[in-house]
């Protein structure tokens, strides 16, 4: 089945240096997947960050930016200068390109940003 | 303004009770979905479902069954809740091209 791989379970920045969270996924149809990064503020609910359904295409949103690198599998989450209110799970996400819509998720990664 | 509603927010059972999770979106999504989120892991799919009347197991669907009565509507029950469910449930909306808006999350304490 479909897979998806986030290596680092936290990570700690301060602020305003830079960040990058590591996804690789693993699909199983012949398509290429739909690739997502939603975000879990403290207290809140799951929130889409940012979606890429072409390979090959930068997403961007809230100053975070990541690229659907099709040779890689890979869709790393960067950002130049993070900041404390950028604290949060963040998880990495795909669906195959079929009717369901059905995400497979990594296991999250807890972003903490010192002051 | 899109919005997928959960209820309860938190609820504590007992073991071998039932358990009904609600869920109502107002988005007039046609699919609709229930995850379950361990500490540590990532969201994981119980059921989900095409419209009103319909429901297909997930990845994880033992112990619990769905129900899908209107296209707003989708709800999660366990009916002999056990320790293991103790979890946080998100419902979720979505349709072909979108991606899913989800729920604030319900958090459920078997005991």
């Amino acid at each position: 089945g479909d897979s998806v791989t986030q290596t680092e379970g936290q990570v700690t920045v301060s602020e305003s240096k830079s960040l990058i969270i590591n996804c690789t996924y693993s699909a199983t149809s012949i398509g290429y997947p739909n690739l997502f990064w939603y975000v879990r503020y403290p207290g809140e609910g799951l929130q889409l960050l940012l979606k890429v359904i072409t390979a090959g295409q930068k997403g961007s949103s809230r100053g975070f930016e990541a690229t659907y690198n099709k040779e890689a599998t890979s869709f790393h989450l960067q950002k130049a200068s993070v900041q404390e209110s950028d604290s949060a799970v963040y998880y990495c996400a795909l669906s195959e390109n079929t009717n369901t819509g059905k995400l497979t998720f990594g296991d999250g990664t807890v972003l903490t940003v010192k002051p | 303004e899109a919005a997928v509603t959960q209820s309860p927010r938190n609820k504590v059972a007992v073991t071998g009770g039932k358990v009904t999770l609600s869920c109502n979106q107002t988005n007039n999504h046609n699919n609709m979905y229930w995850y379950r989120q361990d500490t540590g892991h990532g969201l994981r799919l119980i059921h989900y479902s095409y419209g009103a009347g319909s429901t297909e197991k997930g990845d994880i669907p033992d112990g619990y069954k769905a129900s899908r009565p209107s296209q707003e509507n989708f709800s999660l029950i366990l009916e002999l809740a056990t320790p293991s469910q103790t979890s946080v449930y998100f419902c979720a909306s979505g349709d072909v091209g979108q991606a899913p808006l989800f729920g604030e999350g319900t958090r459920l304490s078997v005991l």
